[in-house]
């Protein structure tokens, strides 16, 4: 079963920050959090991961509570490309493969 | 190139076909996946090969049977399929690196089984 539990749905304004809530409450201190999305008809798209610390790169931020219990995806700037599922997924880091289970996931609409 | 491809992009079958669908990447990454996606519904892991190894099997039917000729190639071949097996495959490839690892997915093979 999936770890995580997210909102299946969200709306946001393009322009707009898009804040996605995920949690994790049974995560253990080895598991990393990672995002994906998936753009209708297409397969995922990796956003990014994070272990403890506050991750930033081209695409998002990543919010990771000091518990870990619970994490943030921020898109900075929402626009009608980012209108998509996303997925929050917790897996070890297990060398060379990593076994990602996804859950549901958040359908998120961005509106013009 | 971060670039996972997948032919055929579409594919009808009969219950009594054999068919196969493939994967390529060349990122030099060690391992390979295949993923299950039903409509509406997030994807499942099938099979991980680590080093042209199978590793992971979850329990899939044996009407499907994967394969890793080299490292930059994954097949699937089908047989024998019933019409619930009618599906969007994605295949995915990760390189394990420290601080976590990232998999990259292809755009998948929409497969009918009629």
């Amino acid at each position: 079963d999936a770890k995580t539990t997210q909102p299946p749905s969200m709306d946001c304004a393009e322009g707009r920050a898009a804040n996605l809530p995920c949690n994790h409450s049974t995560i253990s201190g080895n598991e990393y959090v990672y995002w994906y999305r998936q753009i209708h008809s297409q397969g995922p798209q990796y956003i990014i991961h994070g272990l403890k610390n506050n991750e930033t790169n081209e695409m998002a931020s990543l919010i990771i509570t000091e518990d870990r219990k619970s994490s943030t995806l921020i898109l900075p700037h929402a626009t009608l490309r980012d209108t998509a599922v996303y997925y929050c997924i917790v897996s070890n880091y297990g060398g060379a493969t990593n076994k990602l289970i996804f859950g549901t996931g958040t359908l998120l609409a961005v509106q013009p | 190139d971060t670039e996972v491809t997948q032919t055929p992009k579409h594919l009808v079958m009969g219950m009594t076909n054999k068919k196969s669908l493939k994967c390529e990447q060349h990122m030099g990454h060690r391992a390979m996946y295949w993923y299950k996606q039903k409509a509406k519904k997030p994807p499942e892991l099938m099979f991980v090969y680590s080093y042209e190894k199978l590793s992971i099997n979850e329990s899939v039917p044996s009407r499907f049977s994967p394969e890793c000729p080299n490292s930059s190639l994954l097949n699937l071949h089908l047989h024998a399929l019933q019409p619930e097996d009618s599906a969007l495959y994605l295949c995915a490839s990760s390189q394990a690196r420290q601080g976590g690892e990232t998999q990259y997915f292809g755009p998948g093979t929409r497969l009918l089984v009629l």
